[in-house]
Formats: structure tokens, C-alpha cells, sequence
């Protein structure tokens, strides 16, 4: 699986986007990008995946970029509670079901 | 409500003294799987399952065994825990293998003195 860098932290106000970069720069092209999130110990929680074309759902946006060596995680109005720490992985399908967390972004959502 | 559950929540043991951490899902999926988080170490798996009566090591399997009697149930047990065994565990599952969404539990934060 690729390895993906992510910055340690970020701050984010609420009510404003939070744009959570990642890079994958050795990504191939059968490997998905995934995106998880872990509240304070709690287990993990599946947020979003994509494999070139962005994609959206009801919790937030996945913006790839055309080559696919980086992407970007969009949450368009955090809130309190989306402080958390996200973690953004590789993966195809045959490994999908194993899940290697690294260090993630751990975001804080201030008022 | 869709979930995944594991009991206890919290557990004090000591060396040698066998435990069983259970997991269950409502979910009906045929893949669960265990992992453990330890800070620096990030999220490991333990063992795994793709349907009943059918376990698979992952990637630190020692000192652990599991078992796949029915699809909802996937029970971690730690024949003579050890002090390194101390850690946060995680059950998930997922509607199959591959499946992008996997479902975790809550958590059990065990302590081997």
C-alpha cells in the first residue's frame, strides 16, 4: 500500500470548512484513497474513499487531484464535534479490509 | 441501529489469566476482523474472519486466538495474557472482504498487570 503523509495538526473555527490535505505521491493505480476519523478513542469511523474522481457524501467531500499523488478532505461546515483525528490511507481492494492507521491529522474545531 | 459491540469496555487483569473479549455485530457481515492500537504503532490486525468457521492471522497474532462459531459473533481471546498485551482493541466488520466501509466497535481498553 502507499504511503501517505498528512501534516500532524490543524485548527479549523466552526462553521468554516476544514480542508485536510494528504499526500500519495506513490500511489498506483489500482489503490483507493480512504478517509477515517477517530473521536478520542473511539473506534474509527468511516468517512469517505475515492479513486480519481471527487467524490461527496452526506458527511463530506474527497477532492483528488488529476495525477492522484495528493487529495484533499473537505468537511464544508465543521463543528465542535468533528474534532478528531483523520487519517487518510491507500488502499485496492484486495487489502481494503486491513487498515494500517499511521499518526493522521489531528484537527481541532475551536468556536 | 447498526452496530458493532464488545465487552467489556474496560478490563485490569493480570499475567496468566486467561480472557475473552466478545464482539458481535447486528449487521449480518460476512468479514470481522480485531485490531489493537498503541500509540507510536498506530492500528495493527490481529486476526481475521471471512464468513464463519473461517480465521486468518493478520499481522500480530501472537498470544491471541479467535473464533467464528456464528456470522454475528467474533470472540478475541487471550489464553495467558501479558503485560505487552495491554492495549486498546478494536472489533470491525464489513458486509465482505474489500468492502470500502467497515464498521468499528466501541472499544476495550485492557490492562495486564
Amino acid at each position: 500500500d502507499a504511503k501517505t503523509t498528512q501534516p500532524p495538526s490543524m485548527d479549523c473555527a466552526e462553521g468554516r470548512a476544514a480542508n485536510l490535505p494528504c499526500n500519495h505521491s506513490t500511489i498506483s493505480g489500482n489503490e483507493y484513497v480512504y478517509w477515517y476519523r477517530q473521536i478520542h478513542s473511539q473506534g474509527p469511523q468511516y468517512i469517505i474513499h475515492g479513486l480519481k474522481n471527487n467524490e461527496t457524501n452526506e458527511m463530506a467531500s474527497l477532492i483528488i487531484t488529476e495525477d492522484r499523488k495528493s487529495s484533499t478532505l473537505i468537511l464544508p461546515h465543521a463543528t465542535l464535534r468533528d474534532t478528531a483525528v483523520y487519517y487518510c490511507i491507500a488502499l485496492n481492494t484486495g487489502t481494503a479490509s486491513k487498515l494500517t492507521f499511521g499518526t493522521g491529522t489531528r484537527l481541532q474545531v475551536t468556536l | 441501529e447498526a452496530q458493532v459491540t464488545q465487552n467489556p469496555r474496560y478490563l485490569i487483569t493480570v499475567t496468566g489469566k486467561k480472557l475473552t473479549v466478545t464482539c458481535s455485530q447486528n449487521m449480518n457481515h460476512e468479514y470481522m476482523s480485531w485490531y489493537r492500537q498503541d500509540p507510536g504503532l498506530g492500528l495493527r490486525q490481529i486476526y481475521y474472519s471471512m464468513n464463519v468457521e473461517v480465521t486468518d492471522k493478520g499481522d500480530v497474532p501472537e498470544g491471541y486466538k479467535v473464533s467464528r462459531k456464528e456470522k454475528r459473533n467474533f470472540p478475541l481471546i487471550l489464553e495467558s495474557p501479558s503485560p505487552n498485551q495491554t492495549s486498546l482493541y478494536f472489533c470491525a466488520s464489513s458486509l465482505s472482504a474489500g468492502f470500502w466501509e467497515q464498521y468499528f466497535g466501541p472499544g476495550t481498553r485492557l490492562t495486564v498487570t
